[in-house]
């Protein structure tokens, strides 16, 4: 039973506008959540994170809103650029998993020129 | 720089063997953690530990174990390779719990 899901395993969007990556999750308890950027042949390297105790958090070019009532978070990245081209996983913890990282499947972004 | 090296990069191994796996950080953290990776889960806690000679069970840890005998060091171990354990192998370490993990670059382990 997947905790995490990334319910679109893909996504393709054009240099300069905006990349939006969706993440829902199952467990309530859950009280942090990350964001992850994968490379083909490399391992995943941490983008962004935020706590239950906030709903929006910003780095640069990246946004992650977290709604809770809807069990739901969002990557926004703006502007999208080819080098963001990855796969990226959100991550949450928390709960009866304590600092247990759940994973989900992760979705394919692909900058296009 | 401090890192995490996995080695090796690939193996091919037959059923029934037992294989270890190598992890190793200049971190100096305390927390070490292996996944694997398979289409349609990402990425699947295996065994973590939150220090020498502690190990625990992640989510899917039938047929794998870890020993913890340094800081440095995390061997994951699969008993009696299966085929459905054909995956890739990441290992990851972190100085506190609830903050992010610093992830190697991965094992592709294919068991015929």
């Amino acid at each position: 039973d997947q905790q995490v899901k990334q319910n679109s395993p893909s996504l393709s969007v054009q240099e300069g506008r905006i990349s939006i990556l969706n993440c829902d999750y199952t467990n309530s308890m859950f009280d942090y959540f990350l964001w992850y950027k994968k490379y083909p042949a490399e391992g995943p390297t941490f983008l962004i994170s935020i706590s239950s105790i906030k709903d929006k958090n910003e780095d640069g070019r990246f946004t992650v809103f977290l709604n809770k009532s809807a069990k739901h978070l969002s990557l926004h990245i703006v502007p999208s650029q080819p080098g963001d081209s990855a796969v990226y996983f959100c991550a949450a913890s928390g709960g009866e998993y304590g600092n247990d990282m759940r994973f989900g499947a992760g979705t394919r972004l692909t900058v296009k020129p | 720089d401090a890192e995490i090296t996995q080695s090796p990069r690939h193996k091919i191994t037959e059923t029934g063997r037992q294989v270890t796996l190598a992890c190793h950080q200049t971190w100096n953290h305390n927390n070490m953690f292996w996944y694997r990776q398979d289409l349609g889960h990402g990425l699947r806690l295996i065994h973590y530990s939150y220090g020498v000679q502690d190990t625990n069970k992640g989510e899917v840890s039938d047929g794998y174990s870890v020993s913890r005998s340094n800081t440095e060091d995390l061997p994951l171990t699969l008993e009696s390779a299966a085929s459905s354990q054909t995956s890739v192998y990441f290992c990851a370490s972190s100085a506190q719990l609830n903050q992010p993990q610093h992830f190697g670059d991965g094992t592709r382990l294919s068991i015929l």
